[in-house]
């Protein structure tokens, strides 16, 4: 158990529609990123929020956007699915900024699937 | 343009013997490296990491080996045990960045 955990575990919905998906990182890490994972993609970076800031954006699409609160949780939100959007959506966590070499420790993940 | 490779999709290794799994960069502004293992519904789970002033990093039987005049790096595993068949990935990162660019994996079976 890494200590960051992800809700819901799954998730289907259609076309169109949107969804949030919900991470609490691990007691006193203050960064936290997303990842999705898909078949022919890999694992691929989206987003890093620190401290409620965001930090840092990969290949994320304008249909999706991340927040983090003031007591350190985020949330993903996807909107206008897409079927190609079907996915594992993980969020990781760990202390600091990044401008040191800091690991991330993961969620379960969210497995997201679009009708 | 894929910045991490995992060129072996797959390895088999039989129970008490040495996995080496491999892994190669292009970016050479990356300078630290990470090793993660995944299971199936499960996230992935860090292993091991180095950053580039050093080029060999130990814990217990998982090794971290860097050769950046190479790009690669690789990650031995002995003795090998069935319950560390899994997906392995590498991922590395450039300071100052927070993101990890992973490669495509190598699943290892370990045979008892």
């Amino acid at each position: 158990d890494s200590g960051v955990t992800q809700t819901p575990k799954h998730l289907i919905t259609a076309t169109g529609q949107r969804v949030t998906l919900r991470c609490s990182p691990r007691s006193g890490d203050l960064s936290v990123y997303w990842y999705q994972q898909s078949l022919d993609q890999g694992l691929q970076f989206l987003i890093q929020y620190y401290n409620g800031e965001e930090r840092a954006k990969g290949n994320i699409l304008e249909r999706f956007s991340a927040q983090q609160f003031p007591d350190l949780h985020s949330e993903l939100n996807l909107s206008s699915l897409e079927l190609g959007d079907s996915a594992l959506y993980f969020c990781a966590s760990s202390p600091r900024r990044a401008g040191g070499y800091d690991e991330q420790y993961f969620g379960p993940g969210t497995r997201l699937t679009v009708t | 343009d894929q910045q991490v490779k995992q060129n072996s999709p797959s390895l088999s290794v039989q129970e008490g013997r040495i996995s080496i799994l491999n892994c190669d960069y292009t970016n050479s502004m990356f300078d630290y490296f990470l090793w993660y293992k995944k299971y199936p519904a499960e996230g992935p789970t860090f292993l091991i990491s180095i950053s580039s002033i050093k080029d060999k990093n130990e814990d217990g039987r998982f090794t971290v080996f860097l050769n950046k005049s190479a790009k690669h790096l690789s990650l031995h595993i002995v003795p090998s045990q069935p319950g560390d068949s899994a997906v392995y990935f590498c991922a590395a990162s450039a300071s100052g960045t927070g993101k990890l660019i992973f490669g495509q994996g190598t699943t290892l079976q370990v045979k008892p």
